[in-house]
């Protein structure tokens, strides 16, 4: 079966140090989503992606986060420099695109930052 | 804009013991509606999902029924196991648009034997 694979599964980083984190979406998925999860509330949305274009990036902090997706395939989400309150699971998850469909998800990479 | 509100956890039952858990929603046009679970260190699972008003979802003895007059899609099992110990999030997502999923806060079931 088809999954969204994402590395590491775990990070641990110093605070103001750079992380980087890889997902890898379901083959023919055009859209591609990265969430954050921060312990005990729901995802919330940091960036999506339709190909390799930025479609939403509203809630992405932009003055220490950035996504990629330079072929519209694989996609990495940056943290730089990485803060205390960044620790938290993030997730991946991608689409066909269309309304009536679900997204299917990452097992995420859980950051702390110490 | 788009949110859903779910029961506040956690939610603690004896096992067989008859499950609900309330989500209602606020949208714009008729969204497709979702609950998701997560298991311990893991990512999302799809539970089940209803794309039209009177919908009903269904999968592993749960249920949830798309109620348009109520604005909710509360979910629902007969009988939980402890096997069902997880936390449970309903979602809702655009219907005609490409837009993300909205998820709830997230409500967590503990099952004991």
């Amino acid at each position: 079966e088809a999954e969204v694979a994402q590395s590491p599964r775990y990070k641990i980083t110093e605070k103001s140090q750079a992380v980087a984190f890889w997902c890898d979406p379901i083959s023919g998925h055009a859209t591609l989503y990265w969430y954050r999860q921060i312990l005990g509330q729901g995802p919330e949305l940091l960036v999506q992606f339709q190909d390799e274009s930025v479609v939403d990036d509203s809630q992405l902090p932009k003055d220490r986060f950035s996504a990629e997706r330079l072929k519209g395939v694989d996609s990495t989400l940056k943290i730089q420099p990485a803060e205390l309150g960044d620790s938290a699971m993030y997730l991946c998850a991608s689409s066909t695109g269309f309304g009536n469909t679900e997204a299917f998800f990452g097992q995420g990479t859980r950051l702390t930052v110490v | 804009g788009n949110s859903v509100t779910q029961m506040e956890g956690p939610v603690t039952l004896s096992e067989e013991a008859f499950l609900t858990i309330n989500c209602t929603y606020t949208a714009t046009g008729y969204p497709s509606l979702f609950w998701y679970v997560q298991y311990p260190g893991e990512g999302l699972q799809l539970l089940l999902k209803a794309t039209k008003a009177d919908d009903k979802g269904s999968n592993k003895g749960f249920e949830a029924t798309y109620r348009k007059e109520t604005t909710s899609f509360h979910l629902e099992k007969g009988s939980v196991q402890v096997s069902d110990s997880a936390v449970y999030f309903c979602a809702l997502r655009d219907f005609s648009g490409n837009t993300p999923l909205v998820f709830g806060k997230g409500t967590r079931l503990s099952v004991i034997a």
